[in-house]
């Protein structure tokens, strides 16, 4: 009965890798969003997507592509992975306006 | 952009005792929500609280709109209390990013 997830929990990888993270949410939320957490815990939006239409793109460089397949689900593929990508991503969805995240993808790229 | 300032960065309480975290930013704002992030990297919504008061067991919080800042209180802190705290608002509802503070860590010692 989980209500926001992800997969994997950890992605360790070399660099110039293509990878991608999954996330669904159950919660029949119109709204989820991507965040990337970095080493000094600073969490910053990358995007967010309202009823599989992108509403927000934070200036994230051209190698990640959110994909929204139906409104439950926002995946994340990554090409071309660099040593900088390392961190934790977060999926998160709204319905109003309160946000709930999922448990995170620790990604490590080597 | 929108600036988040959270005081104090870190904090350290014996179990029991209480404690006041604040959130300031730096224009109006129509969604402010407080987050707890455990030990165990999970984060979790406490309040979304624009304005006014809430109360959720031992924790509560309030937001003075007028005067841009939050503050979050923890009543006889426990162990399981220990994490960062992150306050994060949003200017404009929905379309506009969720901009996070810097967070403030608390340590709950027995």
């Amino acid at each position: 009965d989980t209500a926001v997830s992800q997969t994997p929990k950890y992605l360790v990888t070399q660099m110039g890798n293509d990878k991608s993270i999954k996330c669904e949410q159950n919660l029949g939320h119109d709204t989820m969003y991507w965040y990337k957490q970095d080493s000094k815990k600073f969490l910053k939006i990358m995007f967010s997507y309202n009823n599989k239409e992108l509403i927000i793109n934070e200036t994230v460089p051209n190698r990640f592509s959110p994909k929204s397949p139906d409104k439950a689900h926002l995946n994340l593929h990554i090409n071309s992975l660099e040593l900088g990508d390392s961190a934790v991503y977060f999926c998160a969805s709204s319905q109003l306006l309160q946000q709930f995240f999922g448990p995170g993808t620790r990604l490590t790229v080597l | 952009g929108i600036q988040v300032e959270q005081s104090p960065p870190d904090l350290i309480l014996q179990e029991g005792a209480n404690s006041t975290l604040r959130c300031n930013f730096s224009d109006s704002v129509n969604n402010l929500q407080w987050f707890h992030q455990n030990p165990w990297g999970q984060l979790i919504n406490l309040f979304y609280i624009p304005s006014g008061t809430k109360q959720n067991g031992r924790l509560s919080a309030t937001t003075v709109a007028t005067e841009r800042y939050s503050l979050l209180y923890i009543s006889s802190s426990q162990t399981t209390d220990s994490g960062v705290y992150f306050c994060a608002v949003e200017r404009f509802s929905g379309n506009t990013p969720l901009v996070f503070g810097k967070g403030t860590r608390l340590s709950v010692i027995a």
